[in-house]
């Protein structure tokens, strides 16, 4: 079975710092691109950054370019996400997902999201 | 990287058919054939349920279909049932290889 669990969500002031991860288990782990989607309280689905396998490519949404780093521990089957600078605007739920195994743009499997909060 | 448009709500009776609409342009959903539909009940993670436009996971079942004409996507759910009220997301593959979701859409059986 499929498992994604999200960690290092928590309450931080304007401009701080957070590192969140998602360990992944049940697959091969280096074999697939892993996303990080996020969802503001109340609101819709906002993709946030990717990274491929092997660490070759990572994109981002242009609203945490320069802010968030997205990096893989495949020894250790696990994403981070680095959130610096935050703003209040980057308040919401963070999934990470993985994508698919016939679509490489579709996200099949999802954690159940570690919740940021951005305030003062 | 706006967000691709979508109704804010649909509904339906059991039974009945509906279609939800994503509109985007010609650098994201016009362009690729990626396009995915998720479902979302309340403090749920999202499902997908539609990948490449019109394929369907397995498991899902096959009132589910997907389709394109251009810039716009659309999900069509046949044979309405409680259990499909639920938020439903678009999303596509876009330029400079991101990816944006739509508005998202609330589904209400009638």
């Amino acid at each position: 079975e499929v498992r994604l669990v999200e960690s290092g969500g928590g309450l931080v002031k304007p401009g701080g710092s957070l590192r969140l991860s998602c360990v992944a288990s049940g697959f091969t782990f280096r074999n697939f691109n892993i996303n990080w989607v996020r969802q503001a309280p109340g609101k819709g689905l906002e993709w946030v950054s990717g990274i491929s396998t092997i660490s070759s490519y990572k994109y981002f949404a242009d609203s945490v370019k320069g802010r968030f780093t997205i990096s893989r521990d495949d020894a250790k089957n696990t994403v981070f996400l680095q959130l610096n600078n935050l703003r209040a605007e980057d308040t919401a739920l963070y999934y990470c997902a993985r994508v698919g195994v016939w679509s490489a743009y579709s996200f099949d499997d999802w954690g159940r999201g570690t919740l940021v909060t951005v305030s003062s | 990287q706006s967000a691709l448009t979508q109704p804010a709500s649909v509904s339906g009776s059991p039974g009945q058919s509906i279609t939800i609409s994503c509109t985007g342009t010609s650098s994201d959903v016009g362009r690729y054939n990626y396009v995915s539909w998720y479902q979302q009940h309340p403090g749920k993670a999202p499902k997908v349920m539609i990948f490449d436009v019109n394929n369907r996971p397995s498991g899902v079942s096959n009132r589910f279909s997907g389709s394109k004409s251009g810039n716009t996507a659309s999900l069509t759910i046949s044979g309405l049932q409680a259990e499909d009220e639920a938020d439903y997301y678009c999303s596509s593959f876009a330029s400079s290889n991101t990816l944006v979701f739509g508005t998202g859409t609330k589904v209400t059986v009638l």
